[in-house]
């Protein structure tokens, strides 16, 4: 089936690392992404890592994943104020051959001051 | 401004009614996806366009129908209205129709309250 999980809320101190993961379960998808909403707004992708790689980093951001365990993470280092949000992550189902991505419920980044 | 435009940006119609939301992909993409986002279904994904064509299907009501025009901006109609069609509605498109490595680019989205 085609099925993202996430943890719904997660709280940080601004300057601390955020850990956002993710469980996903369709082991042929080909690329998974990481998307961010701010309030008001549509979602803006982050960042995305091709299933063959079992990291990236690109600035302040790193994917994770594990393909074993079909886990997913993206962790911020620096929080700041401004990375308040939901995070969505999303999978490109690799038998569907469309476009079609199965996103998770989200999860609502909360960063104290 | 991501290139996707979504028109109206705000909706409010009565039961019953029908609506059309309007979507201009970015330019230069010529696949078109709809999804309906609601706070008890999270982000669902509802139909695909490429290229004119109806490429994939998701948990689209039977009352609601979608078409990509010749110039490739796309139409999602919403019909017998009911109040658990609230939501917001995004559109985003994408220049392949599958295997889409960078993502895709949303639109600010529609919000529809049904009252």
């Amino acid at each position: 089936g085609e099925d993202v999980e996430q943890s719904l809320f997660l709280s940080v101190r601004e300057g601390d690392s955020s850990v956002i993961n993710c469980t996903y379960t369709d082991s042929s998808s080909t690329y998974l992404y990481w998307y961010k909403q701010e309030p008001g707004a549509g979602l803006q992708l982050l960042t995305y890592i091709f299933s063959n790689m079992d990291m990236k980093q690109d600035q302040r951001l790193t994917v994770l994943l594990n393909k074993k365990d079909k886990h997913l993470s993206l962790r911020i280092a620096d929080t700041q104020t401004g990375d308040s949000a939901i995070y969505f992550c999303a999978e490109n189902p690799g038998s569907s051959n469309t476009g079609k991505l199965i996103f998770g419920q989200g999860t609502t980044l909360q960063v104290k001051p | 401004d991501s290139g996707v435009t979504q028109t109206p940006k705000h909706l409010i119609t009565a039961t019953g009614q029908r609506v059309t939301l309007r979507c201009s992909p970015r330019s230069g993409d010529l696949s078109v996806y709809w999804y309906q986002q609601s706070l008890d279904q999270g982000l669902q994904f509802l139909i695909q366009y490429y290229n004119g064509e109806e490429r994939a299907k998701g948990n689209i009501l039977e009352r609601f129908s979608a078409q990509q025009f010749p110039d490739l901006h796309s139409e999602l109609n919403l019909s017998s209205l009911e109040l658990g069609d609230s939501a917001l509605y995004f559109c985003a498109s994408s220049v392949a129709p599958s295997r889409v490595p960078y993502g895709y680019t949303f639109g600010s989205g529609t919000r529809l309250t049904v009252v």
